[in-house]
């Protein structure tokens, strides 16, 4: 079935660091790719998705680009603050079983 | 565009007793979804419904879990009786257009349910 893969955490680091966190997934078909960021105490909410192959997702800074041949989506800031501290999800939807699937989310923490 | 409402925020039972959870989605949006998540993990789809009818609940506990949509808005999830692994968030998310998902997917807060 379909999965998603993401890098473990906690990632840690400096506001104002280059920030990456690797997401990789197995679908048939063509699916569609997600990022969702999770605030401490609440719901998950959209952060950018992309449709298709070699589309690039962006929103707030961070960007994610739709690479089949590598079967990635890894999410990209050049610039974080302390206020991007949270938990990431990738994930994707519409591939072999129609049924969303989420990574186990990888937590952000960045110091002043 | 008012968001996902759940209702309650937070829940503590002891086991073996029953729980429901209500969501209300985004207005016109077709596709609703209960998500279990548990501590550390991500979400993990119970039940997705398209309009009041259910498009896969293949890993809905069914024998103590059942969710309805009357009407095709507001929806229930209800569990019976509720088991000490059964503590998590439940999310409640909707979407507009198809039940791909293709759009994204608008979540509520959830509700907290600890199970004693």
């Amino acid at each position: 079935g379909d999965s998603v893969t993401q890098m473990e955490g906690p990632v840690t680091l400096s506001e104002e660091a280059f920030l990456t966190i690797n997401c990789t997934y197995t679908a048939t078909g063509y699916p569609s790719l997600f990022w969702y960021v999770q605030y401490p105490g609440e719901g998950l909410q959209l952060l950018l998705k992309a449709t298709k192959a070699d589309d690039k997702g962006s929103n707030k800074g961070f960007e994610a680009t739709y690479r089949k041949e590598t079967t990635s989506f890894h999410l990209e800031k050049g610039s974080v603050q302390v206020s991007d501290s949270a938990v990431y999800f990738c994930a994707l939807s519409g591939g072999g079983s129609y049924i969303p699937t989420f990574g186990r989310g990888t937590s952000l923490i960045v110091h002043p | 565009e008012a968001g996902v409402a759940q209702s309650p925020r937070y829940k503590i039972i002891e086991k073996r007793q029953s729980v429901a959870f209500w969501c209300n989605p985004i207005s016109g949006h077709a596709t609703l979804y209960w998500y279990q998540q548990i501590l550390g993990q991500g979400p993990k789809l119970l039940i997705q419904f398209q309009n009041n009818g259910v498009v896969d609940d293949s890993q809905l506990p069914k024998d103590r879990f059942s969710a309805e949509r009357l009407k095709g808005v507001d929806s229930t999830l209800k569990i019976q009786p509720a088991k000490l692994e059964d503590s998590a968030v439940y999310l409640c998310a909707s979407s507009f257009g198809s039940h791909r998902g293709d759009y994204g997917y608008t979540f509520g807060s959830g509700t907290r349910l600890t199970v004693v």
